[in-house]
């Protein structure tokens, strides 16, 4: 039973462009929410976060939006560049009892074309 | 500065053979984490390590166990090894045990034939 799930395997997007990646979760105990960026050949690279006290999160070209409520959250890129093409996960944390558990979805690939 | 090491990059081992992984963090990090990747879905939590005691274990079986060294270095060993065991392991090194800013390693390939 996935608690962090990304329904889109695949996101295209035309350069300068938004692209948006959705993420939903059940458990109404995650505190903590987290992207991160993936190549290939490569680890995860962290990207942005946000507490579940907060329902926007800005660095620069990133935004993380939260809605508790719904227990969703998306990340918007702004403006999209070919370089931003990579795997994209979600991840969460905050229950378990184990703090460093972070419990990933499956991925969203994000092709940025020129 | 280093980031964080993994070693070795790719991986070859027969089914029930035993299965060393080695991870270095980011100097000055005291908290390893071990998550196994296998293709097509995200990272799953293995260990985390901090201060060389275990902090968190996730749902593996007793064939998977790691430890953590006084220099915070960590290994992850696997017994027994299955076909199912082929996976990304990545290792995540972090200042203290919180999950905030974990910072990932490039992973070991591990295959199982």
């Amino acid at each position: 039973d996935q608690q962090v799930k990304q329904n889109s395997p695949s996101l295209s997007v035309q350069e300068g462009r938004i692209s948006i990646l959705n993420c939903d979760y059940t458990n109404s105990m995650f505190d903590y929410f987290l992207w991160y960026k993936k190549y290939p050949a490569e680890g995860p690279t962290f990207l942005i976060s946000i507490s579940s006290i907060k329902d926007k999160n800005e660095d620069g070209r990133f935004t993380v939006f939260l809605n508790k409520s719904a227990k969703h959250l998306s990340l918007h890129i702004v403006p999209s560049q070919p370089g931003d093409s990579a795997v994209y996960f979600c991840a969460a944390s905050g229950y378990g009892g184990s703090q460093g558990n972070l419990i990933f979805g499956k991925g969203t690939k994000l092709s940025v074309k020129p | 500065d280093a980031g964080v090491t993994q070693s070795p990059t790719h991986l070859i081992k027969t089914r029930g053979q035993h299965v060393t992984l080695r991870c270095s963090p980011i100097s000055g990090h005291k908290s390893v984490s071990w998550y196994q990747q296998v293709l097509g879905q995200g990272p799953q939590f293995i260990f985390q390590y901090y201060e060389k005691e275990e902090r968190g274990r996730g749902n593996f079986p007793d064939r998977f166990s790691a430890r953590q060294f006084p220099n915070y270095s960590s290994e992850l060993n696997v017994n027994a090894l299955l076909l199912g065991d082929s996976a990304l392991y990545l290792c995540a090194s972090s200042l203290d045990p919180t999950p905030y800013e974990q910072y990932f390693g490039p992973g070991t390939r591990l295959t199982v034939t």
